[in-house]
């Protein structure tokens, strides 16, 4: 079945510095989504994509839809202690019922 | 605020209990979805119900018995549970099952002794 390879699974970056995680797969997906999940709490959405190539930035975070339709991106810039939390990819695929398929998941630690 | 709400937020229950999680979706969606989350490994579907029809079932154990009585509304009865079926349980909705974008709930943490 199709599977997301999210990386790193964890990071540990003082506050102030950018991050950068990642979303690959051997299956092409027609949307990438990224979610925010704090503790205790369930995933929000943080970013929608719908085309290949394309790029879009919601406040200090930024994605994109990989041109080979096969992998996605979050960058956050300046980060801030809020950003603590567990950062998960999914893609909707092509075939079968549209079922949501979810990464493993990058829990991001900032030392302030 | 994402406008769906799941209650209880914690239960604690024995393995011979009867239980029951509910969801509500405010945001008008016609599909809901179950997931279990459990620590270390992906979100996992559970039960997708479009239009208050059961679409899928991810062969989860007899022991979960979903209920979607109306759009808004969806159930999680539980009986017999094992203490493996301990994880934070998730209901999710989205405007329909082909549409992308779902919506989740916080979730009901679920401890079985």
């Amino acid at each position: 079945g199709q599977q997301l390879n999210q990386s790193p699974q964890s990071m540990f970056i003082q506050e102030g510095e950018d991050v950068s995680m990642n979303c690959t797969s051997s299956s092409i997906f027609n949307t990438w989504l990224w979610y925010k999940q704090d503790p205790g709490e369930g995933p929000v959405l943080l970013i929608a994509l719908y085309k290949a190539g394309e790029l879009t930035s919601n406040g200090r975070l930024t994605a994109q839809f990989g041109i080979t339709r096969k992998d996605s991106f979050l960058n956050i810039s300046a980060s801030i202690p809020s950003d603590v939390g567990i950062y998960f990819c999914a893609g909707l695929g092509i075939q079968g019922a549209q079922k949501l398929v979810f990464g493993q998941g990058t829990r991001l630690t900032i030392n302030p | 605020e994402t406008g769906v709400t799941q209650t209880p937020r914690h239960l604690v229950m024995g393995m011979t209990n009867k239980k029951s999680l509910k969801c509500e979706q405010h945001l008008g969606h016609n599909a809901m979805y179950w997931y279990k989350q459990s620590a270390k490994k992906p979100l996992e579907l559970m039960f997708v119900y479009n239009f208050k029809e059961q679409t899928e079932n991810n062969s989860v154990p007899s022991r979960f018995s979903p209920e979607c009585p109306n759009s808004s509304h969806l159930f999680l009865h539980l009986h017999t549970l094992q203490p493996e079926d301990s994880a934070l349980y998730l209901c999710a909705s989205s405007q329909e099952t082909a549409q992308e974008t779902q919506y989740f709930g916080p979730g009901t943490r679920l401890l079985v002794l």
